[in-house]
């Protein structure tokens, strides 16, 4: 079945510094990748929709300034948390969609965030 | 206004128990409807989705999921809980790109 591949699955980091959470489709083309974020025992939250070689469109109340996302191909898409706060902290999940018509979204393992 | 509502916030079963979690949903076109599971620390796994046809829709690990248009639900059963299901699971409608998820059901599997 479709894999997606995030990475890092964990980082702990200091106050100020920007981290790269990267988000590969292993065996699809995706055409549009998701950024989400999920508080403790809560829903998951769409930050931002990202597509292959264009600007990511981001929702309301996210800081496109603050959660820079690239996708350079249509197997990578990459978020940056630029000078992480601890309020940042956070598990982030990305997910991508095959380029073929009515394929769910294929969610990766997340990634964990801590800032001290 | 688009949304999903999960009304179960926990829910414990018995291991061999029948399982049932439930799902209404808000959705101005026809919806995609899909059910994923989460368990700790970990990504979204999706168990089932339903785009058109039969309303009864199979998917992984045994779970099957019915579309009720009349009552805009799309609940996710099992007929025999394992105490590997224990997990979170979120229930979620969209068109071609954007999720609207639940705000998810804790299952807990009792012995």
């Amino acid at each position: 079945g479709a894999v997606v591949s995030q990475h890092p699955s964990r980082v702990i980091c200091k106050s100020g510094t920007s981290v790269k959470i990267e988000c590969r489709s292993l065996d699809f083309q995706a055409t549009t990748m998701f950024w989400y974020r999920q508080f403790p025992k809560q829903s998951l939250m769409l930050m931002a929709t990202s597509n292959e070689g264009s600007k990511a469109t981001y929702e309301q109340g996210v800081e496109k300034d603050k959660f820079l996302i690239n996708h350079a191909s249509l197997t990578l898409s990459t978020l940056t948390v630029t000078s992480a706060h601890p309020e940042d902290s956070s598990f982030y999940i990305c997910s991508a969609r095959d380029v073929t018509f009515n394929q769910p979204q294929h969610f990766g393992d997340g990634t964990r965030l801590s800032i001290l | 206004a688009q949304s999903v509502t999960q009304p179960d916030i926990h829910i414990t079963v018995s291991e061999g128990a029948s399982l049932e979690l439930r799902c209404n949903y808000s959705y101005g076109a026809t919806p995609y409807l899909f059910w994923y599971v989460q368990s700790p620390g970990q990504g979204l796994q999706l168990l089932l989705k339903y785009f058109s046809g039969d309303t009864l829709v199979q998917g992984i690990k045994g779970f099957e999921a019915e579309f009720k248009r009349s009552q805009s639900s799309f609940n996710l059963r099992k007929p025999s809980v394992h105490w590997s299901d224990a997990a979170e699971y979120f229930c979620a409608v969209g068109s071609q790109g954007n999720l609207i998820f639940g705000k998810g059901t804790k299952l807990s599997v009792k012995p």
